[in-house]
């Protein structure tokens, strides 16, 4: 069955310092891939998505994220992290197509230390 | 990006009365849209999936009965909790389906917090 697994359910760094969440799917094939972010009480805004080509993305507010077949990963970098950037982040992934039933890791809880 | 609205933010409700909670896509006509539930620090999970003119498509361990999903029109899915309990409290999420030329994506919806006393 598909999975979307974020084994980090919370990390906290230095604002300023640079940031890693990881993300490892399970499925057969290659699904389009997502991170989302949601700020607390908020629904999601999309980060970024991947679904072919440069398996480097770039999405919006400076992150990026590089998709890694030989590893089924998937995981969201930002060289410089800002007190604004504390949010819970999730990473997803659509089986079928971008638009088709949407599977969510359980997320990863950003906080940001002064 | 396109726009999702929910309507309302929030509500609370007594035990046993029914909740309508509106999903519109303002600036896009939407044939599919998805339902979610948030638990407090959990994920997404998606209950249905709603098709304009025709009947929802419930996951499984999903009351149809339950929770009523109404897909009228293009830009516009209802969600109805049926006789709501408090294990019924949660936040709940749609997203709209843009489809057209060589776009393919869902766009989220801001929430909507029930609460069931």
């Amino acid at each position: 069955a598909q999975s979307v697994t974020q084994p980090d359910i919370h990390i906290t760094v230095s604002e300023g310092a640079s940031l890693e969440l990881r993300c490892n799917y399970s499925y057969g094939a290659t699904p389009y891939l997502f991170w989302y972010v949601q700020s607390p009480g908020q629904g999601l805004q999309l980060l970024l998505k991947y679904f072919s080509g440069d398996t480097l993305v770039q999405g919006i507010k400076g992150f990026e994220a590089e998709f890694k077949r030989s590893q089924s990963s998937f995981n969201l970098r930002k060289p410089s992290v800002h007190w604004s950037d504390a949010a819970e982040y999730f990473c997803a992934v659509a089986p079928y197509s971008s638009a088709s039933k949407i599977i969510f890791g359980s997320g990863t809880r950003l906080s940001i230390r002064p | 990006g396109a726009v999702v609205s929910q309507h309302p933010s929030r509500v609370i409700c007594k035990s046993g009365t029914s909740v309508k909670i509106e999903c519109r896509s303002l600036d896009f006509q939407a044939t599919t849209m998805f339902w979610y539930r948030q638990f407090p620090k959990q994920s997404l999970m998606l209950m249905a999936t709603s098709n304009e003119g025709s009947k929802a498509t419930y996951e499984q361990g999903v009351e149809k009965d339950k929770f009523l999903i109404n897909h009228a029109s293009l830009t516009l899915s209802t969600l109805t909790v049926t006789s709501a309990h408090p294990e019924d409290s949660s936040f709940y999420i749609c997203s709209a389906r843009q489809l057209g030329g060589n776009t393919d994506t869902q766009y989220f919806g801001p929430g909507t917090r029930l609460t069931v006393l």
